[in-house]
């Protein structure tokens, strides 16, 4: 079982480059959700989505795009990459909102 | 607003009781989880439990909760190296769309 998918696992980009993370669901979750995840910051929400073509934003959504055209596939769009965004982004799913999360294995991001 | 807090570190020999606690700000969740995070892996659910139960127990797992105090725990019983990890409580924020995390608790066990 695939669970949740992230493509790359590493990608290292220069400031003001632009790229999309990619993340797919097999387990016909209805929520789908990015988290970054900083030493000592814990994991902060980017953008959630509850739906095909529902998506709202997180605690931390600047500098990020989503969209949700399919129920299986959440991509992640850094329009134009900064240090700051230097991070481990992690997406996840459930079935619902508030419901048990599951990760996929996370995608180190390094913006030089 | 809404808070998940942790200690951040924990230190014990292999073979001891781990305990580690999270306090939270909003109770209207319905779960409250645990989550453990291997060097270079996702997080995976470890265990969880109903917001309307005191404890449960799951093999060398169990959890407190104490609602009062909006205060949980988990317990990890003749603690092993392979437990050595960051772990996460969480919670559902109050409009019920997303998982609050804490900032995870690394324990390191030692042999």
């Amino acid at each position: 079982n695939a669970g949740v998918t992230q493509t790359p696992k590493f990608q290292v980009l220069k400031t003001g480059q632009s790229m999309t993370l990619q993340c797919a669901q097999d387990m016909n979750h209805e929520y789908m959700s990015w988290y970054r995840q900083d030493p000592g910051m814990g994991l902060r929400l980017i953008h959630y989505s509850v739906g095909a073509g529902i998506t709202d934003q997180g605690e931390v959504p600047n500098g990020y795009n989503v969209s949700r055209s399919t129920t299986e596939d959440f991509p992640l769009r850094l329009l134009s990459a900064a240090p700051s965004q230097t991070s481990v982004y992690f997406c996840a799913s459930s079935s619902r909102a508030g419901d048990v999360l599951f990760f996929g294995s996370g995608t180190q991001l390094s913006v030089l | 607003g809404e808070d998940v807090e942790q200690s951040l570190f924990l230190s014990v020999r292999e073979g001891d009781s781990s305990v580690i606690n999270c306090t939270y700000t909003d109770s209207s969740s319905t779960y409250l989880y645990w989550y453990k995070q291997e060097p270079g892996a996702g997080l995976q659910l470890l265990t969880y439990i109903f917001s309307n139960m005191d404890m449960k127990q799951d093999q060398r797992l169990t959890v407190l909760l104490n609602k009062k105090d909006k205060h949980l725990s988990l317990r990890i019983a003749d603690t092993q190296t392979g437990d050595s990890a960051i772990y996460f409580c969480a919670d559902a924020n109050q409009a019920g769309t997303a998982l609050i995390f804490g900032k995870g608790t690394t324990l390191s066990v030692s042999s």
